[in-house]
């Protein structure tokens, strides 16, 4: 079963806006990944944050954590068209670096 | 720097055909994981490795065997291709920690540029 829901499903907005993504799971986790997916191609990891850690910055990402919820979300600012692509969230659970993605947001970013 | 190299990039087989995937990293990642992906449902890990010479089941392992003779390849087998297999295959590495032996560090998974299989 997959650990990791995204919602929404699909987001569509302009460029230079920002971009919410929102990514729950079910189960305590060890920490939490968020990857990218351009079309036909493989996935890029975008960021980690650990289940002691609140919020994470890399660049024009930010992701929050909160364990108590079992909630995560990414926010892309000042988004740009060369975003567009699937978002997935990951979640790892124990030692051996297994991960569980959810289904994904599609992320269309018009110019 | 290659990262990890997935062949073939396509392949038709025709039920009952059998195959072989082959992932290869230039990393020296001691973590090595295949994961399927099919529309709506996200990735699901069929096998992986936590070293040379080990291999461990994931989520959806039946009709699949894998290898890892070598540290740098992952070889993802199907012994009698289904119709239901049809599939994009993505293979991934990622770096045990040297302390800890965790195999998250900051960097997460590198990933393959994914195998489309066809079965008919």
């Amino acid at each position: 079963s997959q650990q990791g829901e995204e919602d929404p499903q699909a987001l569509s907005i302009q460029e230079g806006e920002n971009a919410t993504m929102n990514c729950s799971y079910k189960t305590s986790i060890n920490n939490l990944q968020w990857y990218r997916q351009n079309s036909g191609r493989g996935l890029v990891h975008l960021i980690l944050i650990r289940s002691n850690e609140r919020e994470k910055h890399s660049g024009r990402l930010r992701v929050t954590l909160d364990t108590s919820k079992k909630s995560s979300s990414l926010l892309i600012t000042a988004s740009r068209a060369a975003d567009t692509a699937s978002y997935f969230c990951a979640t790892g659970r124990d030692g051996y670096g297994k991960l569980t993605f959810g289904q994904g947001t599609i992320l269309t970013v018009h110019p | 720097n290659a990262g990890v190299t997935q062949t073939p990039k396509f392949r038709v087989l025709k039920t009952g055909q059998s195959m072989t995937l082959l992932c290869a990293q230039d990393m020296n990642h001691e973590y090595m994981y295949w994961y399927r992906q099919d529309p709506g449902m996200g990735l699901r890990l069929i096998h992986y490795s936590v070293g040379e010479g080990t291999t461990a089941k994931g989520e959806v392992p039946d009709g699949y065997n894998v290898s890892r003779l070598k540290k740098q390849n992952f070889l993802l087998g199907l012994e009698s291709a289904a119709p239901s297999q049809t599939s994009v295959y993505f293979c991934a590495s990622s770096y045990a920690g040297q302390s800890t032996g965790s195999p998250w560090g900051d960097y997460g998974y590198t990933f393959g540029s994914g195998t489309r299989l066809t079965v008919v």
